[in-house]
């Protein structure tokens, strides 16, 4: 159980282009979802919670009109990346919970490069 | 914020060997201590997590110790086998009542010898 699917695994797109990543909840409903950025041989980093039905909560020094997240339905947030640069490339993971609280169980990320 | 060490950044033992890797956090209200198990190329996976409330958890090879006075926790791996090989992560953030998100530390690339 509470499996998290991402779509898709790896983007390759040029500079300028607008990348929209989706993070399923496959078999449980999940109120709060998170967006993580890890880049290579580093940790992850919070990068912004997903609220269903209601605005994201960005942490600090991200960009939240460079990072738009929509969290319309109880197994659905999106990240979209906007005019995507070479400096936005990472591995970026989604998380969630189930019955909203912890444990927080991940997607296998997307790796997104930008030429 | 809160802030996560881990160390050590990599930890290479013999196949049948313990592993243990060790953790401090800063912020005395954090209340929630996961594990991940990282794969090259894969999101995390949990492997053990452990709450304020208790001081250890134990699950067959895998255990965690929490001392929340000297802030800091470990994790401990037992009979290492090849298959253990992966980056290990801890975290920690303010559980409470529902979700919060994880401040991770930075890492351990765990490798077994065969």
């Amino acid at each position: 159980g509470a499996v998290v699917s991402q779509h898709p695994s790896w983007v390759i797109c040029k500079s300028g282009t607008s990348v929209k990543i989706e993070c399923r909840s496959l078999d449980f409903q999940a109120t709060t979802m998170f967006w993580y950025r890890q880049f290579p041989k580093q940790s992850l980093m919070l990068m912004a919670t997903s609220n269903e039905g209601s605005k994201a909560t960005y942490e600090q020094g991200v960009e939240k009109d460079k990072f738009l997240i929509n969290h319309a339905s109880l197994t659905l947030s999106t990240l979209t990346v906007t005019s995507a640069h070479p400096e936005d490339s990472s591995f970026y993971i989604c998380s969630a919970c189930p019955s909203g609280g912890q444990p927080q169980h991940f997607g296998d990320g997307t790796r997104l490069s930008i030429l | 914020g809160e802030n996560v060490e881990q160390h050590p950044s990599t930890l290479s033992v013999q196949e049948g060997d313990s592993a243990v890797i060790k953790c401090t956090y800063s912020d005395s209200a954090s209340n929630y201590f996961p594990w991940y198990k990282q794969e090259l190329g894969k999101g995390p996976q949990l492997i053990i997590d452990i709450r304020s409330n208790v001081g250890e958890k134990k699950d067959q090879r895998i255990a965690v110790t929490l001392n929340k006075t000297a802030k800091h926790f470990s994790l401990h791996i037992t009979e290492t086998q090849p298959e253990d090989s992966a980056v290990y992560f801890c975290a920690a953030s303010k559980a409470g009542g529902g979700a919060d998100g994880l401040t991770f530390g930075k890492g351990t690339h765990l490798i077994i010898q065969p």
